[in-house]
């Protein structure tokens, strides 16, 4: 499996601003993930990260609000653009198949 | 739409004992099914998966049920240790618009009683 780590850990924003989380892998991997959980709550997919094209979006999440890059294998950024206090989660970077995903630790974004 | 939900959000076993969480499911296409253990402050990690073409699967400790009749899955953890406490979370692969992706149920805390 392979070892993923997120920057950062967690953070306090205030509102209106942005974050913008790494996901590092320590090999190359076709597919990137990023979820979603808010407290108490199930994990849900924002995007796939793919390498050389846009990410694709699921329904309710929008690149202007998740612009997501992914310039290479091994890494890739979400950026929570202008912050509400309704952002406030956990953001999980996974890699793998889609049936075999590997999830990172997450970032803990509270917004104030 | 369709969902993948679970019958309890929370459970507690006496450390020693067998636990039992279930999860229903809707999408009567889905036909792979994974259950991930989320401890407190990590990521969730992958702990059994099953394809719809089998009704059991067993790993260490652990038994993965599929009842495609019902649509219900269940996951046996046997004789609890205090790890085991944790957040378990169904998940099955949805087949959306011709895309394919991962969809987690909401979740049973399971807290095991020294």
């Amino acid at each position: 499996s392979a070892v993923i780590s997120q920057k950062p850990s967690r953070d306090i924003c205030q509102r209106g601003t942005s974050l913008t989380i790494q996901c590092q892998v320590d090999s190359q991997v076709t597919m990137m993930f990023w979820y979603r959980q808010q407290p108490g709550q199930s994990l849900t997919l924002i995007a796939t990260a793919n390498q050389g094209s846009e990410a694709t979006y699921e329904s309710g999440f929008v690149i202007d609000k998740f612009p997501i890059s992914r310039p290479n294998l091994t890494f890739s950024t979400l950026t929570v653009s202008n912050m509400s206090p309704e952002d406030s989660s956990i953001y999980l970077c996974t890699v793998g198949s889609k049936e075999t995903q590997y999830f990172g630790p997450g970032t803990r974004l509270l917004v104030l | 739409g369709e969902s993948v939900g679970l019958h309890l959000p929370t459970l507690s076993v006496q450390e020693g004992d067998n636990s039992i969480i279930n999860c229903a499911y809707s999408n009567s296409a889905s036909d792979y099914f994974i259950w991930y253990k989320q401890e407190s402050g990590k990521g969730p990690q992958f702990i059994i998966d099953i394809r719809s073409n089998m009704d059991k699967r067993q790993g260490q400790r652990v038994t993965v049920l599929l009842n495609k009749t019902v649509k219900h899955l269940s996951l046996q953890i046997a004789a609890t240790q205090p790890g085991d406490s944790a957040v378990y979370f169904c998940a099955e692969i949805v087949k959306d618009f011709g895309n394919e992706k991962l969809t987690f149920g909401t979740g049973t805390r399971l807290t095991i009683i020294p």
